[in-house]
């Protein structure tokens, strides 16, 4: 079964630290990794998309990718309570024509 | 730049009663269209979705359906509605299924 896996939280972070979200997946074939946050009562909002290993940065959030571990995560730093949110990892399996979300990190910023 | 739109935002109806969602998107053709439902406190579920005009692919036996009457058109239907299919219902696109799916704003259904 495809699966995309994910600590549901909640994760406290103080405001101005890094927050590390992490996503593992079980297909090893899969390019497309996608992180999107969504606040309550919203819709999600897509903030990430990675295609190959490594870091990619964007602002204050970095994607991590690592396909011989099977892992991909999300770096926020120097947090802020508006960071405050549910994060969706999402796979795009080789063998299936849709994208597999995982069911969320919740991630709360302390002030 | 590309745009969807999806209505109504919010949807209080009757059990037993029909549906009906309609989403469009803008500023780009033939893309992919995705429903997912997601219950309060859970994760998405994918409902249907779409990679042409009248084809449709279902992933969960339910009784709701959907069509895709123009290249930019995905409307949600049921028939008859079960307290079960209330939650906040979501339409997607994206260019193709390689690249990142971006969602409406969403409706929340509401069945009494």
């Amino acid at each position: 079964q495809k699966e995309v896996e994910q600590n549901s939280g909640p994760l406290s972070v103080p405001e101005g630290a890094i927050a590390s979200l992490n996503c593992t997946y079980s297909d090893r074939g899969s390019q497309s990794f996608f992180w999107y946050r969504q606040y309550s009562g919203k819709s999600p909002e897509l903030i990430m998309s990675i295609y190959s290993n490594g870091d990619k940065e964007d602002g204050r959030f970095t994607a991590q990718l690592n396909k011989a571990s099977q892992y991909v995560s999300l770096l926020i730093r120097d947090s802020q309570p508006s960071d405050s949110a549910t994060y969706l990892c999402a796979v795009k399996y080789s063998s299936a024509s849709k994208i597999i979300f995982g069911s969320g990190t919740r991630l709360s910023i302390r002030p | 730049s590309q745009t969807i739109h999806q209505w109504p935002a919010t949807l209080v109806q009757p059990v037993g009663s029909p549906l009906s969602l309609e989403c469009t998107v803008e500023g780009t053709s033939n893309p992919n269209l995705y429903w997912y439902r997601q219950a309060a406190g859970r994760g998405l579920q994918l409902l249907f979705y779409s990679v042409g005009i009248g084809q449709i692919s279902s992933e969960v036996p339910q009784n709701l359906s959907a069509s895709r009457p123009q290249d930019r058109q995905f409307i949600l239907s049921s028939k008859k509605l079960l307290l079960s299919d209330s939650g906040f219902y979501l339409c997607a696109w994206s260019v193709e299924e390689m690249q990142p799916q971006h969602f409406g704003d969403g409706t929340r259904l509401s069945i009494l």
